[in-house]
């Protein structure tokens, strides 16, 4: 079965700071990948998703990138965070003959 | 459009049963979610049932789909202090990059 990776599990940035994200997967290949950010423990909003290496599509114009440099890694980025970009943010993938969905531990990101 | 709504809160005594209830509007999804969200951590896929299913079983769950009207509900026969938490449900369609739409999520307490 598949596991999914997440560092930092939390992080404090100033505002203007950079920012990395990583997600690995264990235990499948070639997967979909998605981004996700919750704010206030609620409700989930679907940033990046991605079908293949090199492949990102981008759900709402914001602050971040994201990128796949290999096939069981994606990568979450921003140049310059914005205190508005502060949140819990989840890497998901979908495997399975049902397509389910399975999430990582999250990273909890507070931009001061 | 797409949109899956929930009820925000829901409280129940222990012991007694819990039903969760989501409606949805997309009449093209072809697989149905709920997930678990404890406080910190990322989401736990619990269940899913196809859209041409009317009931699924899976121990102390009970996942019943009624397609005509859009509603998808989850009973927790036997509720415990554990399953307090969030409650997401979710659809996605066969497409090719099998992205959710997810609901608001229901707070469940479970009162001692």
């Amino acid at each position: 079965s598949q596991t999914i990776h997440q560092w930092p599990a939390t992080l404090v940035q100033p505002v203007g700071s950079p920012l990395s994200l990583e997600c690995t997967v264990e235990g499948t290949s070639n997967p979909n990948l998605y981004w996700y950010r919750q704010a206030a423990g609620r409700g989930l909003q679907l940033l990046f998703y991605s079908v293949g290496i090199g492949q990102i599509s981008s759900e709402v114009p914001q602050n971040l990138s994201a990128s796949r440099p290999q096939d069981r890694q994606f990568i979450l980025s921003s140049k310059k965070l914005l205190l508005s970009d502060s949140g819990f943010y989840l890497c998901a993938c979908i495997t399975g003959a049902w397509y389910e969905q399975y999430f990582g531990p999250g990273t909890r990101l507070t931009v001061t | 459009g797409e949109d899956v709504e929930q009820s925000l809160f829901l409280s129940v005594r222990e012991g007694d049963s819990s039903v969760i209830n989501c409606t949805y509007t997309d009449s093209s999804s072809t697989y149905l979610y709920w997930y678990k969200q404890e406080p910190g951590a990322g989401l736990q896929l619990l269940t899913y049932i196809f859209s041409n299913m009317d009931m699924k079983q899976d121990q102390r769950l009970t996942v019943l789909l009624n397609k005509k009207d859009k509603h998808l509900s989850l009973r927790i026969a036997d509720t415990q202090t554990g399953d307090s938490a969030i409650y997401f449900c979710a659809e996605s369609t066969t497409s090719g990059t099998y992205k959710y739409i997810f609901g608001t999520g229901t707070r469940l307490k479970v009162l001692a």
